[in-house]
């Protein structure tokens, strides 16, 4: 059993698409996250949530817009998608937001912007 | 400077040695460190986290300096399957933001 999925594991898109990735966790976590990790291998924090609200936002451009429906899930869209967005986007959920606890990753989503 | 650094490596080390690595923080107040592992495109997992008497799990030992601001961590016998990414995670515990250094790559030769 899967704990964090996400879909689509690969997504090749072109500059200026509107793209969504989604992220399922059956952990019974309360934060879940999304992450960026550039060519360089630089795992840097998007966005986290804490039982369906907001807690982090990075300075992350407004055109990712990441949305909660629940506890078990968290999506991330990205609008006017630029050259610069291709990375590999994971995330990553929690048992609580305090620090301190394991995080569990999904498997990854690799974005390609042509 | 950087919140959290590492050496990016490669280390290349024979099997059987024994190999550590440091990382660095800059947040003093900074409660939480772990180290995870990293496959070639993989996702992070936890190897261990890092507790302030130090800790040790089969031949991974980690430990932590406050006064200095570093973590380690040691790998004794190293195994061919130890190749990987270590990354080093620091939780700034008034942001609840987990900062991940850039990892520090290591490869064990047969």
């Amino acid at each position: 059993d899967t704990a964090v999925s996400q879909t689509p594991k690969y997504l090749v898109t072109q500059m200026g698409n509107d793209k969504s990735i989604k992220c399922e966790q059956n952990l019974g976590h309360d934060t879940m996250y999304w992450y960026k990790q550039d060519s360089k291998k630089f795992l840097k924090i998007m966005f986290s949530y804490n039982n369906k609200e907001l807690i982090i936002n990075e300075t992350v451009p407004n055109r990712f817009s990441p949305k909660s429906p629940d506890k078990a899930h968290l999506n991330l869209h990205i609008n006017s998608l630029e050259l610069g967005d291709s990375a590999v986007y994971f995330c990553a959920s929690s048992q609580e937001l305090a620090g301190g606890f394991e995080q569990f990753f999904g498997p990854g989503t690799r974005l390609t912007v042509l | 400077r950087k919140e959290v650094e590492q050496d990016p490596g490669p280390f290349n080390v024979p099997e059987g040695a024994t190999v550590a690595f440091n990382c660095t923080y800059s947040n003093s107040a900074s409660q939480s460190f772990f180290w995870y592992r990293q496959d070639c495109r993989k996702e992070p997992k936890l190897l261990m986290s890092v507790y302030s008497s130090g800790n040790e799990d089969g031949r991974f030992t980690a430990q932590l300096n406050r006064a200095s601001q570093y973590i380690s961590l040691l790998i004794r016998d190293s195994k061919l399957s130890d190749s990987a990414t270590y990354l080093c995670v620091v939780n700034d515990s008034g942001t609840y933001k987990y900062i991940f250094g850039t990892g520090t790559r290591l490869k064990v030769l047969a």
